[in-house]
Order: structure tokens, then C-alpha cells, then sequence
């Protein structure tokens, strides 16, 4: 497998134009996570999603951020409008099942620069 | 009282020591812990799991302290190529992961 594949890798937007960031977790997996990582911050848990379902979207930061599962092998994370204070790395996460196989396999992320 | 702490280091040690740091957590009925490794501008990897009392992977030795309710890393023999920051993660009652803001070690020659 793969791993978990995140797209693009790099995004540079100006302040106000949409964002939409994409993801295919590891087939098989149930679970997806998006998370945000910032310095300040850490990681951040955004919205999770099991068997294609939104769970907890709790951390959201605003209504300017929305997540998708349309279908098992995709997810977007899509952001309008952007702002400056959006940028950040988000990574997209993916698991196998709750208990003992919470663990979370990372993609490589994209780092998003609002200008 | 966060619900995952590290210490943020960053811990600066000499090739060849023994470094361990700690990850304190709240939740007193989590029965398993992970320590992630994040090198820089890159995604977090799992490093080790822990369902027991600990796990040891060469030279990588997690413990866990369920009374004091914390686990630790403990690193011999340290390389360069350790250099990284450590994560730390244990699920809560919903089986989610809570993440530590990370432990920064640097192995210096």
C-alpha cells in the first residue's frame, strides 16, 4: 500500500480565494483524521470521519472550514476564504479501528501559505 | 492540567548518551499509548506502541507508569540521525488520540 496520499503538497493562495486540500487514506482503514499542525498550536485534531461518516468536527476552527468523505478512498478539507492565520501544515491521518488500533498513519502532509 | 504533556525540550545531548523524556496523560483508563517521531518538515511516524508495562526496540525502550500516569522514552547508544521531535499520544474515552506538543530532542557530535 501506498500510505496515506495527500495533495498537493505545497499551496500558495492569496487571502480570500478558496483552498481545498485532498486525501486517500490506506484502504481498509475506517477511520480518517485531518489535522492542522502549527508551531504555536501543535497538532490539532479538525474533524475525524468513520466509515465515510463525520464523527466529530468539534474542532473546526469556523464555519469557513468544511470536510468531505464522499466515498472510503477520498476526503477534502476545503477552506473559503482563506486567511492569513490559516496557513499551516494539515495532515490527513488514517486507522485501522478503535482500542488497540487507534494508531494513526500520517500522510506527508500539505503546507498551506495564505498571503 | 492538559490532558497530554511533554516537556518541549529541547533536550540537547551528546552522541552515544542516554536520553529519556516523559509524557504525562489524564486519562487514567487509557490502555494504550504511542510515541510518534517527527522529523522536521515531515509527518509524524509511528515509533513505538505501548499496551503493557512497556516495549523495547533496540535501542528504544518505552515504559509505562500507570500509578503516576505517564510513559517514557528512553533512548541508549543516541545517533544524529535520533534528531527529531517525539510525540506523544494516548486515546480518550472515545478512543481518539490526544497529542502531546512534542518533545524536541537534538543529538549533537
Amino acid at each position: 500500500d501506498a500510505g496515506v496520499i495527500q495533495s498537493p503538497r505545497h499551496e500558495v493562495t492569496e487571502m480570500g480565494q478558496e483552498v481545498t486540500l485532498r486525501c486517500k487514506p490506506i484502504s481498509g482503514h475506517d477511520y480518517l483524521f485531518w489535522y492542522r499542525q502549527t508551531m504555536m498550536r501543535g497538532l490539532e485534531l479538525l474533524i475525524y470521519f468513520n466509515n465515510n461518516v463525520p464523527i466529530d468536527d468539534s474542532g473546526m476552527p469556523e464555519d469557513r472550514f468544511s470536510a468531505k468523505m464522499p466515498n472510503a478512498s477520498f476526503s477534502t478539507l476545503k477552506i473559503q476564504p482563506s486567511e492569513p492565520r490559516d496557513s499551516a501544515v494539515y495532515f490527513c491521518a488514517s486507522s485501522p479501528g478503535q482500542g488497540s488500533n487507534t494508531e494513526a498513519f500520517f500522510g506527508q502532509g500539505t503546507r498551506l501559505t495564505v498571503v | 492540567r492538559k490532558e497530554v504533556e511533554q516537556d518541549p525540550g529541547p533536550f540537547n545531548v551528546p552522541e552515544g548518551a542516554t536520553v529519556a523524556f516523559n509524557c504525562t496523560y489524564s486519562n487514567s483508563a487509557s490502555q494504550s499509548f504511542f510515541w510518534y517521531r517527527q522529523d522536521c518538515r515531515k509527518e509524524p511516524k509511528l515509533l513505538m506502541s505501548v499496551y503493557s508495562s512497556g516495549n523495547e526496540d533496540g535501542r528504544f525502550t518505552a515504559q509505562l507508569n500507570r500509578a503516576s500516569q505517564y510513559i517514557s522514552l528512553l533512548i541508549r547508544d543516541s545517533k544524529l540521525s535520533d534528531s527529531a521531535t517525539y510525540l506523544c499520544a494516548v486515546p480518550d474515552s472515545n478512543y481518539q488520540l490526544i497529542w502531546g506538543a512534542g518533545t524536541k530532542l537534538i543529538i549533537k557530535p
